[in-house]
């Protein structure tokens, strides 16, 4: 069965340092794949899209690589703040016509001052 | 430009009552999906809608559980004869098209069972 993995660790960073999330997925061939940020209480906040066809895409801080030979992507965020502290979840989309997403479990990232 | 809107953020229903959870999508969003969400897990499909349309109900239990977007009004998730089980937050989300485009979230109904 589709399968996504997400670091189920939570990731304790220095203020200043890159954060690297990683999402590893099995028996699923996304057409593209999505990154997004919880906050708790709240809902899911839409980051960075990446295609099957793309192998890189930044925004800001937030750099996402997707290799389809590996089946990873991951998730990049440099010069982290304390604001960054939040889950990160990944998302998988199929090409079947509709925006249907599987999500990760997430990873929780707590960036210290 | 309001997000997507869901209510009331906490229900608290006791077991074989029933369960309404709405939402309204962003203005000009005609496609809904709902996740839940269990603490400490990632979101599950549930179904997705257009107005008027189940496109894909695969991740909604077969029982007790319907969901519905009329041509008027918010998007409605019901669940009947609620059960210990159905405690969760459940989050409905919209999108403008129908493929590789990003979902707006709302903040989520948090349904308690008692």
């Amino acid at each position: 069965s589709q399968k996504i993995e997400q670091n189920s660790e939570a990731l304790n960073i220095q203020e200043g340092k890159t954060a690297t999330l990683t999402c590893n997925y099995t028996n699923y061939s996304p057409a593209y794949l999505q990154w997004y940020r919880q906050d708790p209480g709240r809902g899911p906040v839409f980051l960075l899209l990446i295609r099957e066809n793309e192998k890189e895409k930044r925004k800001e801080r937030l750099k996402v690589t997707f290799d389809t030979t590996l089946k990873q992507s991951l998730f990049h965020i440099t010069a982290s703040q304390p604001a960054d502290s939040a889950t990160y979840l990944c998302a998988l989309g199929s090409s079947g016509g509709y925006n249907k997403l599987i999500f990760g479990a997430g990873t929780r990232l707590a960036v210290h001052p | 430009n309001a997000g997507v809107m869901q209510n009331p953020r906490h229900l608290v229903r006791r077991r074989g009552q029933e369960a309404r959870l709405r939402c309204s999508p962003m203005k000009g969003h005609s496609h809904v999906y709902w996740y839940r969400q269990l603490p400490e897990e990632g979101l599950k499909f549930m179904v997705y809608l257009q107005k008027e349309n189940i496109i894909d109900e695969s991740g909604m239990p077969k029982e007790r559980f319907s969901a519905e977007f009329p041509k008027e009004g918010p998007s409605i998730l019901r669940i009947q004869q609620v059960v210990r089980g159905d405690s969760a937050a459940y989050f409905c989300a919209s999108s403008p098209d129908r493929v590789d485009q990003p979902q707006h979230f709302g903040d989520g109904t948090r349904l308690s069972i008692l």
